[in-house]
């Protein structure tokens, strides 16, 4: 069993849909986060949720908005999004603390018509 | 300055060559530091987590100098299937320890 599980693995969606992207761990952590990867770009952090608690949100624009309603489980609702949104969105969890390692899930690749 | 930097090569190497990378961090308050893979369209996994001053996992060798602040990551004997992209984490230092990645550096191992 994954541990990080995303779904959907693929999404289309057109400019003015609305969809939720959803993120569940199965590995008892209480941080999770939310990265882009565009092509040929670096990880970009968007949000941070530690202990339910949003404590980062990296400049994104508010046509995504998380939510993290317990901490097995992270959405990202999309809106009005733009042909630029369209990326790999990475979920990872770890436990808060200095010396523990992110896992993530396998990605939902996006893209945006 | 970028809190984390690595070189994205590409790195070019022949079967059974060593390849070494390296990768600076910003904050000198740093205390922990990971190497992780990723393949094309994947997601990244961890390889290895640098200890203290060093740490090894068969063919692979993780350093840290701290008064340098950078970490490498060595790999000997190189296989076709370590074609990847590795990339260098840094837990950002106060408060939640957030995960913060380099850019990556490509790596490709030819016959």
């Amino acid at each position: 069993e994954t541990g990080v599980t995303q779904t959907p693995r693929h999404l289309v969606m057109g400019m003015t849909n609305k969809k939720s992207l959803k993120c569940e761990q199965h590995l008892g952590h209480n941080a999770m986060y939310w990265y882009k990867q565009s092509a040929k770009k670096p990880l970009e952090l968007m949000f941070v949720y530690s202990l339910e608690e949003r404590v980062e949100n990296n400049s994104v624009p508010s046509r995504f908005s998380p939510e993290c309603p317990n901490s097995s489980h992270l959405f990202l609702h999309l809106h009005t999004l733009q042909p630029e949104d369209s990326a790999l969105y990475l979920c990872a969890s770890s436990q808060p603390g200095q010396f523990t390692e992110a896992f993530f899930g396998q990605g939902t690749r996006l893209t945006v018509v | 300055r970028k809190e984390v930097e690595q070189d994205p090569g590409p790195f070019n190497v022949p079967e059974g060559a060593t390849v070494a990378f390296n990768c600076t961090y910003s904050n000198s308050a740093s205390q922990s530091f990971f190497w992780y893979r990723q393949d094309c369209r994947k997601e990244p996994k961890l390889l290895m987590s640098v200890y203290s001053s060093g740490n090894e996992d068969g063919r692979f060798t993780a350093q840290l100098n701290r008064a340098s602040q950078y970490i490498s990551l060595l790999i000997r004997d190189s296989k076709l299937s370590d074609s990847a992209t590795y990339l260098c984490v840094v837990n950002a230092p106060g408060g939640s320890y957030i995960p913060t990645f380099g850019r990556g550096t490509s790596l490709i191992v030819h016959p």
